[in-house]
C-alpha cells in the first residue's frame, strides 16, 4: 500500500547511536502505530497516536521515544541503540475509533551492532 | 490487557487442501476480530476480519469464525494454492487502558503450501 511509507527501508548502526524512523502517509488517518517484529513474537506495539496533540506507550516503549510532527507524519526515535533492538518496525495508520484495520507501511530492517 | 494465542506455529499443507489456522483470546470486551496475511518481504495486510456481533464471514477461499463463548476464531483457508503461503497473523481488539483499545496480534503461523 504506496499510501504509507517508511525511509529508511534498511539501516545497519552501531550500538549507543541515535536512530530515527520515519514513517508518512497520505490516507488522511488519525491514528497511526509504530510496531516492531521479532521472529515467533509476531506484531508488538511500541507507541500509537490517535492525533497530533495524543502520544500513547504501548507495551515495549523503553528505549524508543516517537514524535508526531502533523496529521500525516510520526516518526520512531532509538535514544541510544542496543543490540537487542535489532528488528523489523512497522508503522501502521488506522481510520475507525479504537483500531480498526490497520494499513501497514513497507518496514525497515534495523540492525544494531 | 488482552492476550491472544494463535496455532499452529507452522503448518505445511499440500495444494488443494484445506488449512486451518486457531487463535483464543482473553479479553470478553473484545469485538473486532482481523486477519492478516504477510508475504516474504513484505507488509501484513488484511484479508478478512469479524466483528463480535458475527458468527461467521466468508469471501471465497477464506472464512472466519467465532465463538464469542469460548472466545476462539479461527480462519480456514480451502482449495489452497501455492501463493497462499505466507505468514498469517490474527489480531483482537481489546481495551488496552482507559478508554483506548488497541490490537493485540498473535505471534503467526506459516503456512507453506506445497505443489
Amino acid at each position: 500500500d504506496a499510501d504509507v511509507t517508511q525511509t529508511p527501508r534498511n539501516r545497519i548502526t552501531k550500538t549507543g547511536k541515535r536512530i530515527m524512523l520515519e514513517c508518512s502517509q497520505t490516507k488522511g488517518h488519525d491514528r497511526m502505530y509504530w510496531y516492531r517484529q521479532d521472529p515467533g513474537l509476531g506484531l508488538r506495539l511500541i507507541y500509537y497516536s490517535f492525533d497530533v496533540k495524543d502520544i500513547n506507550k504501548g507495551e515495549i516503549s523503553d528505549g524508543y521515544s516517537v514524535s508526531r510532527q502533523a496529521q500525516a507524519k510520526f516518526s520512531l526515535s532509538l535514544e541510544s541503540a542496543i543490540p537487542n533492538q535489532t528488528a523489523l518496525y512497522f508503522c501502521a495508520t488506522s481510520d475507525l475509533p479504537g483500531a480498526g484495520t490497520q494499513y501497514f507501511g513497507p518496514g525497515t530492517r534495523l540492525t544494531v551492532l | 490487557g488482552e492476550n491472544v494465542e494463535q496455532h499452529p506455529s507452522t503448518l505445511s499443507v499440500q495444494e488443494g487442501d484445506s488449512a486451518v489456522i486457531k487463535c483464543t483470546y482473553s479479553d470478553s470486551a473484545s469485538n473486532y476480530f482481523p486477519w492478516y496475511k504477510q508475504e516474504l518481504g513484505k507488509r501484513p495486510q488484511l484479508i478478512i476480519d469479524i466483528r463480535s456481533n458475527v458468527g461467521e464471514k466468508k469471501d471465497q477461499r477464506i472464512a472466519v469464525t467465532l465463538n464469542k463463548t469460548a472466545k476462539h476464531f479461527s480462519l480456514h483457508i480451502t482449495e489452497t494454492q501455492p501463493e497462499d503461503s505466507a505468514v498469517y497473523f490474527c489480531a483482537a481488539r481489546g481495551r488496552f487502558t482507559g478508554s483506548n483499545y488497541k490490537q493485540t496480534f498473535g505471534k503467526g503461523t506459516l503456512l507453506t503450501v506445497n505443489p
